[in-house]
Parts: C-alpha cells; sequence; structure tokens
C-alpha cells in the first residue's frame, strides 16, 4: 500500500540554522509530491510541489525540496529558519487513485529558537 | 475570490446527534475531498467528488454521507455522531493543486 513516512515527529531548530525535514515514500509509480504547511488552528498551505523535470524544486517562503527517486524521498529544506516558520508540516504524495486523493505523512511539528 | 470556505468553525455534538459541515469554492474545481485529521495520524480521506452528482467513498467513509449538487458545494453529513469522530474536518478542492479550506473542529461528547 501507499505511505508517506516523515520519521521526525518534532524538530527544534535555532533562528538563522538551516533545517531539513525528512519525507520518504511508497509507491509504484513516478509519484506526484507535495509539501504543506499548517500554522496552529489553520488550514493546509501548499509550499511546493514536484510533477516531474528538474528534481530541485523550489517554493514559497524560501524553502526548496529534493526529489531523490533512488531513496524514494522528497526532503524539505530552508538554509535559515526565521521564528515566523514554527508550524506542522506534512509531506505527501498524489496518487491516481480516489480521484487524485492526497496520501499525507504523519507530520513534523518544528518548534524555533531564539 | 474566497477560495475555499466551511462552515462551522467549531462545533460541541453530543453522541447521536446529527450535522451537516457545509463546503464551498469559487475556482469552479470539479474535484472536491473531504478529509479529517487527527492528530499524529495525518490526514485521511473521507469522501471525494469528481463533478457535480459524483461522489464516491475514500478510505474511511463510514458514519459520513456527501452530496454533490452544484460544482461549488460539497456538504458532509454526520448522522449519528459518535466519540470517534471527534476531529479536524478538511474540505478541498482540485485544480493544479489541492487547496484546502481553514478547517472544522468538530467535539462528540
Amino acid at each position: 500500500a501507499q505511505s508517506v513516512t516523515q520519521p521526525d515527529i518534532h524538530i527544534t531548530v535555532s533562528e538563522g540554522a538551516s533545517l531539513e525535514l525528512r519525507c520518504n515514500y511508497s509507491y509504484g509509480a513516478t509519484p506526484y509530491l507535495f509539501w504543506y504547511v499548517q500554522s496552529p488552528g489553520q488550514g493546509l498551505q501548499l509550499l511546493l510541489k514536484y510533477f516531474s523535470g528538474d528534481t530541485l524544486v523550489q517554493g514559497i517562503k524560501g524553502f526548496e525540496a529534493e526529489f531523490k527517486r533512488s531513496q524514494s524521498s522528497f526532503n524539505l529544506r530552508k538554509p535559515s529558519v526565521h521564528w515566523s516558520d514554527a508550524a506542522e508540516y506534512f509531506c505527501a504524495v498524489g496518487l491516481m487513485e480516489y480521484g487524485n486523493k492526497l496520501v499525507f505523512g504523519a507530520g513534523t511539528i518544528l518548534r524555533v529558537k531564539s | 475570490n474566497a477560495g475555499v470556505t466551511q462552515t462551522p468553525k467549531f462545533r460541541i455534538l453530543k453522541i447521536g446527534q446529527s450535522m451537516t459541515l457545509q463546503c464551498t469554492q469559487d475556482m469552479n474545481h470539479n474535484y472536491m475531498y473531504w478529509y479529517r485529521q487527527d492528530p499524529g495520524m495525518g490526514l485521511k480521506l473521507i469522501y471525494y467528488s469528481v463533478g457535480a452528482g459524483i461522489t464516491d467513498k475514500g478510505e474511511v467513509p463510514n458514519g459520513y454521507n456527501v452530496s454533490r449538487s452544484t460544482t461549488e458545494d460539497f456538504p458532509l453529513r454526520l448522522e449519528l455522531a459518535a466519540p470517534s469522530q471527534t476531529s479536524v474536518y478538511f474540505c478541498a478542492s482540485r485544480g493544479e493543486t489541492q487547496y484546502f479550506g481553514p478547517g472544522t473542529r468538530l467535539l462528540v461528547l
């Protein structure tokens, strides 16, 4: 069955430090990959997406992610974290089944310390 | 352009009560979805629709019903609320990607 794994439930980084959030997926075909961010009490906002082509994709708010087929990974990175980046981050795979539904990882909560 | 809107934002139900969660999108998207989000579990698909008049079950449909009479609206119905339905519910519509509403937080006591 298709699945998305985010191995880190919580991550704490200092403001100004670099960030990498890990995401691994299990899916037989070439996946559509997404990263969403959710601030407390808010809905999900799309940070970036990968459909095909260049494996390094740029998103909003200075985030980027790299698709590595050999590792079945789509890790999210940011070179310098800001306090406003504190939120929960979800990796998702888009499937052809169920009307192109998204399968989500369990999420990673990012805390930023000053 | 409001995107995806959901009402109510928060609701407390007693066991056995019923309610409808409203979802409206103004982007003329054919595809719409209902997810529930439980702590530490990510989002799970409840129902989806590929267009007006067409709906189908997702991964966790038990205890819910939907309808899609117009392109804009995709309400989710809980007929007999149970504590297991305490969750945050998100509606989404899909253009190139999925756009999510702000969510409805439901507590069943």
